[in-house]
């Protein structure tokens, strides 16, 4: 069955301090992995995609990185304004446009 | 340029009312979707239409009805919804149906009173 489990569910993070999320998912043919940012009562706001193992994205404080396994978005010297929910998704092979979300990391970064 | 709107950012209606949700893209995507998303949660896809024909529906009740006009613009008609039907109800496009980047919308929070 597919499946994608991030951890942790919270992080509490004080301004400066560097940390990373994970994402562990069980797929059928890996066709994308995808990370979004959402804010409260937002729409989910596209970070990045990657498509095989090894790949890795940056933008600004993230960074994101896939293995065969999992996919970790790392966030270096992060700000306040970085606070928000990260979710993680996959898109499975054969044409199948469905994707499946985590439960998503609540982030909190504290001056 | 990768932006999608939706209207009206809010809604509040009651069990017997009907009204709409309308979401449009000029990305030039084909693919266009309808998630729904309750607090904490992460979106539940709804529906996904593919070069304007519905191809998913994922078991939605049929108070829920989807329609897309054009390639550009998707609505969903709302009819006897019920107070858990209250949500953010999201709307997203993909330049095709295989696995792309979804883009998504701002949202419109429905309350069913």
């Amino acid at each position: 069955e597919d499946q994608v489990t991030q951890s942790p569910e919270a992080l509490r993070l004080q301004e400066g301090e560097s940390s990373s999320l994970n994402c562990s998912y069980t797929v059928s043919g890996l066709r994308g992995l995808f990370w979004y940012r959402q804010d409260p009562g937002k729409g989910p706001e596209f970070l990045f995609t990657l498509y095989s193992a090894g790949e890795e994205k940056e933008k600004e404080r993230l960074k994101a990185t896939l293995t065969k396994k999992e996919s970790f978005l790392h966030i270096t010297a992060p700000k306040p304004e970085d606070s928000a929910t990260y979710l993680c998704a996959v898109a499975r092979g054969g044409g199948y446009n469905k994707l499946i979300f985590g439960a998503g990391t609540r982030l909190a970064v504290h001056p | 340029d990768t932006e999608v709107t939706q209207t009206p950012k809010h809604l509040v209606m009651g069990m017997t009312n009907k009204k709409s949700l309308k979401c449009e893209q000029h990305m030039g995507h084909r693919a266009m979707y309808w998630y729904k998303q309750k607090a904490k949660k992460p979106p539940e896809l709804m529906f996904v239409y593919s070069y304007e024909k519905l191809s998913i529906n994922e078991s939605v009740p049929s108070r829920f009805s989807p329609e897309c006009p054009n390639s550009s613009l998707l609505n969903l008609h709302l009819h006897a919804l019920q107070p858990e039907d209250s949500a953010l109800y999201l709307c997203a496009s993909s330049p095709r149906d295989g696995g792309e980047t979804q883009y998504f919308g701002p949202g419109t929070r429905l309350l069913v009173l």
